[in-house]
């Protein structure tokens, strides 16, 4: 499968422990992005990475999160002292920058986090 | 806060007919794309549309721009119980390398296709 994996894909903890999430984009992809989504919501927008630069963060990302890319290829994103408010699913997306500027975002299937 | 707004929140068709969902956004774009989400899953890439195209066809769907309303619509044509699903657009400022390619997504719509 040569598509974007993420790892795990369902995690259950308890208030104030730490997670950390792991996202494998598609090989020659050198955009990889994060979103959070809610139940009935569409994805938020987190930060994204082009190679192993962190390019944007969302406001939505508080000191507790934090994400890292270190040689351009996966990425993880760690929530500390998880709060109930933590509770989502959340999503990795990775993409192709084009010489014209657009490019074509590919979602893995996600991480559902609850936080008890 | 979402940007994005879609209409219907939900729909309900038999198998056959054509599903037709409404997206509107607020600021200026590059592109809109379309995704679609099963439950509890990810989302799969529909279509792209650019900001300077009016119109396009994939296959089923046909997806229309207008960027002076800031509006867009998806068609599912001759729909089949498979298309189950909830659709998301997704609008994307694209406005230089380093303010990102970032998608705002609508809050979609519940479509259900009834056999």
């Amino acid at each position: 499968d040569t598509g974007v994996s993420q790892n795990p894909r369902h995690k259950i903890t308890k208030r104030g422990q730490n997670v950390t999430f792991r996202c494998d984009p598609i090989s020659e992809h050198n955009r990889l992005y994060w979103y959070r989504q809610t139940l009935g919501q569409g994805p938020e927008f987190l930060t994204y990475f082009q190679n192993e630069a962190q390019l944007e963060k969302s406001r939505l990302l508080s000191d507790r999160f934090s994400a890292e890319r270190p040689k351009g290829s996966f990425s993880t994103l760690e929530i500390q002292r998880t709060e109930q408010g933590d509770s989502a699913m959340y999503l990795c997306a990775s993409s192709l920058l084009a010489t014209w500027g657009i490019d074509t975002q590919y979602f893995g299937p996600g991480t559902r986090l609850t936080v008890l | 806060s979402q940007q994005g707004e879609e209409d219907p929140q939900a729909l309900s068709i038999q198998e056959g007919e054509n599903a037709t969902m409404n997206c509107s956004y607020k600021t200026s774009i590059n592109n809109l794309q379309w995704y679609r989400q099963n439950s509890g899953r990810g989302l799969v890439h529909l279509i792209l549309i650019r900001s300077n195209e009016r119109e396009k066809h994939s296959g089923r769907l046909r997806v229309t721009l207008d960027t002076s309303k800031k509006s867009s619509s998806l068609l599912i044509t001759a729909s089949r119980a498979a298309d189950t699903a909830s659709y998301f657009c997704a609008s994307s400022g694209g406005l230089g390398e380093t303010s990102g390619s970032r998608l705002t997504f609508g809050e979609g719509t519940q479509l259900t296709v009834n056999p």
